[in-house]
């Protein structure tokens, strides 16, 4: 199965700044099949960008994803207050689907 | 807007099993698939596999295979995962979702339930 390997594992930034996300897979994820999703506590997660760079409906677009074979990256520009949380990617472009360990953004 | 509704929290025994349900509503398609993901406490996030509401096909992770059975109820608007053999490893929150992107080798997932507590305990 395909290893997904997210850094760092925590992030500590401050509102405004912008953070980036990597995560890199142990093979080439078919086609750019690659999500992101954003976690709070107690809550289930949240699609933000599926297909390596596309929106979820209804997703700020201070949110971008990009990267292709086994590097991927989230990036949100000017982080609000709302934007920490924990992140993970996943890949399903190879069955079993799987996931990364998560990247948690925390406020510095 | 599709909602995913689940059962309430599980207390089991070591060796029980569990059934948790999960009811959709208003899914765009007609025919979709109803994924099981779980995350154990502090832990990242296991997909266990999906059932089709269609046609009641199903997909386990190899990690589950002989110990977990996904079902849908006559109307199709219900499906259950029934896992057994309760281990204390076991304890989670178990997320029914589904999706309208799909990979080859998966879907990415639009739409969570707010997931069930299960706790494995003596």
């Amino acid at each position: 199965e395909i290893v997904l390997t997210q850094s760092p594992g925590t992030l500590s930034l401050s509102p405004g700044e912008r953070a980036i996300l990597s995560c890199r897979a142990t093979q080439s994820v078919t086609s750019r099949y690659l999500a992101w999703y954003q976690q709070k506590p107690g809550q289930a997660p949240r699609l933000l960008i599926y297909g390596a760079s596309n929106r979820a409906t209804g997703i700020p677009d201070r949110f971008s994803g990009s990267g292709s074979g086994t590097d991927f990256t989230l990036t949100i520009t000017r982080l609000e207050p709302e934007d920490f949380a924990m992140y993970f990617c996943q890949q399903y472009g190879v069955s079993p689907q799987t996931f990364g360990r998560g990247t948690k953004v925390e406020i510095k | 807007q599709v909602q995913l509704v689940q059962s309430g929290a599980e207390v089991k025994k070591p060796g029980a099993s569990v059934k948790v349900s999960c009811t959709a509503s208003e899914h765009p398609f007609s025919s979709y698939d109803i994924h099981w993901v779980r995350q154990a406490p502090g832990q990242s996030l296991e997909w266990m596999g999906w059932i089709s509401i269609g046609n009641g096909n199903t997909v386990y992770s190899q990690t589950f295979q002989g110990r977990v059975t996904f079902t849908r109820d006559t109307s199709a608007t219900t499906v259950y995962m029934a896992l057994s053999s309760l281990r204390s490893e076991d304890t989670a929150v178990y997320f029914c979702a589904s999706g309208t992107h799909f990979g080859s080798g998966g879907d990415a997932f639009d739409f969570w339930g707010r997931g069930t507590k299960v706790t494995v305990s003596s």
